[in-house]
């Protein structure tokens, strides 16, 4: 069974500045995606940015890039010049095998501080 | 607006009760999805349905079921509530049947069991 992990229950980072946030996962899998998704404060689940595993480029969208190491499984999140608009509770999620379900982990809350 | 709707956002009822939470896809997605979240759990999945078949179950308690109907509409019926089954309730949908690119959900319906 695949588990994601992220390690950091909150965050926070000054508005202008760069936070990464961090998720790990285990998987036998050997084809599969990596997301992110935001939950803001209005409960939507709203995706942030998508990667596939076959994919060695890292996948950017705006300010938001990711770090991804198919070796070390891990799938960082980076949140450049950081909006009052980014805090929110970031889950980082997986789907792969099947390809029905995604995988979630806990979540960080990010708070953009003025 | 994401393109799916789900009704009603709250819902207050009492234990041993039945309620019926609904789902309408984006227009032109075939499968549904069904996730709760709550805060000891995190995001599980539930179950998903394709093009008016169940396609995957996940953590669905027996208690709980749910169809999709031929406008591709879902309901998702749970009874004999417990105090636990208070969560926010999430519905997704995608084109397809896999999950490659990522769901769209819906804004949830939080359902509180007193």
């Amino acid at each position: 069974a695949q588990t994601v992990t992220q390690s950091q229950p909150e965050m926070s980072v000054q508005e202008a500045e760069t936070v990464t946030l961090s998720c790990t996962y285990d998987t036998s899998e050997n084809n599969y995606y990596l997301f992110w998704y935001k939950q803001p404060p209005s409960r939507q689940m709203i995706l942030v940015i998508r990667q596939e595993a076959y994919k060695q480029q890292n996948a950017t969208e705006n300010r938001f890039s990711v770090n991804f190491q198919k070796a070390a499984k891990s799938f960082s999140l980076k949140i450049s010049d950081s909006q009052l608009g980014d805090t929110a509770m970031y889950f980082c999620a997986f789907s792969g095998g099947s390809n029905y379900k995604l995988t979630f982990g806990k979540g960080t809350l990010l708070t953009v501080n003025p | 607006d994401s393109g799916v709707t789900q009704t009603p956002k709250h819902l207050i009822t009492a234990t041993g009760q039945r309620v019926t939470l609904r789902c309408s896809p984006r227009s032109g997605d075939l499968s549904v999805y069904w996730y709760q979240q709550s805060l000891d759990q995190g995001l599980q999945f539930l179950i998903q349905y394709y093009n008016g078949e169940e396609r995957a179950k996940g953590n669905i308690l027996e208690r709980f079921s749910a169809q999709q109907f031929p406008d591709l509409h879902s309901e998702l019926n749970l009874s004999s509530l417990e105090l636990g089954d208070s969560a926010l309730y999430f519905c997704a949908s995608s084109v397809t049947g896999t999950n490659n690119y990522g769901y769209t959900f819906g804004s949830g319906t939080r359902l509180t069991v007193v």
